[in-house]
């Protein structure tokens, strides 16, 4: 059973746009949104995290926009650089752990 | 630097074979959890320790074990590996409530 639903798959954007990953849930009880930068052969990091209780976090370029009716919430990226190429993650958690998008791979071009 | 550290980062095991991927942590945190991530794919729990207590997830096979000797220490065992079980494993950990996991970088699996 997928907990959360993350779309698109694929992302392609030129430097210096922006790029907008979007997920969406169900279980109204989970309580800590977090989005998770993962380069190829490393580890996910955390990049950004919301509680609900609050419709946007910003931090430098990344924004988290989050929609308690709609049950979505979704990552900008503004002024998107090439070194954002990345594999992006979604995350819920209501309890531990999380449970994870099945990812966005961002490509930045040049 | 408090980091998350698996070895090794690279391991070939024979199908059959009996294999371990350790992890250690320096960031005193009581949870550690094992992720299995396939290519293209999202990490996918295996099974994860809060403090001595053992949390398997429904869906991990039998063939995949885990000891957590001390704090610091976390150990992944495949018993039989088969070519299906090539993957990513990454260990994380938290304190407590997985607000802020820690990825180690993991150790990339393959069986020939």
């Amino acid at each position: 059973q997928q907990q959360v639903k993350q779309s698109p798959q694929s992302l392609i954007v030129q430097k210096g746009g922006i790029s907008i990953i979007n997920c969406a849930y169900e279980n109204t009880a989970f309580d800590y949104f977090p989005w998770y930068q993962q380069f190829p052969g490393k580890g996910p990091a955390l990049l950004i995290a919301i509680r609900p209780d609050v419709s946007e976090k910003k931090e430098g370029r990344f924004t988290i926009s989050f929609n308690k009716s709609a049950k979505q919430f979704s990552l900008h990226i503004m002024d998107s650089q090439p070194g954002d190429s990345a594999t992006y993650f979604c995350a819920v958690l209501l309890s531990c752990p999380v449970a994870f998008g099945s990812g966005t791979q961002l490509t930045v071009l040049p | 630097d408090a980091m998350v550290i698996q070895n090794p980062r690279y391991q070939v095991t024979q199908f059959g074979k009996p294999v371990t991927l350790s992890c250690s942590q320096t960031l005193n945190h009581n949870v550690m959890y094992w992720y299995q991530q396939k290519s293209s794919q999202a990490p996918k729990l295996l099974f994860h320790y809060y403090d001595k207590d053992f949390n398997n997830e429904a869906d991990t096979p039998d063939n995949f074990q885990s000891r957590r000797p001390n704090t610091s220490f976390c150990f992944l065992d495949i018993r039989s590996p088969g070519l299906g079980d090539a993957a990513m494993y990454l260990c994380a950990t938290s304190r407590d409530a997985p607000l802020g996991y820690t990825f180690g970088s993991g150790t990339r699996l393959t069986v020939v």
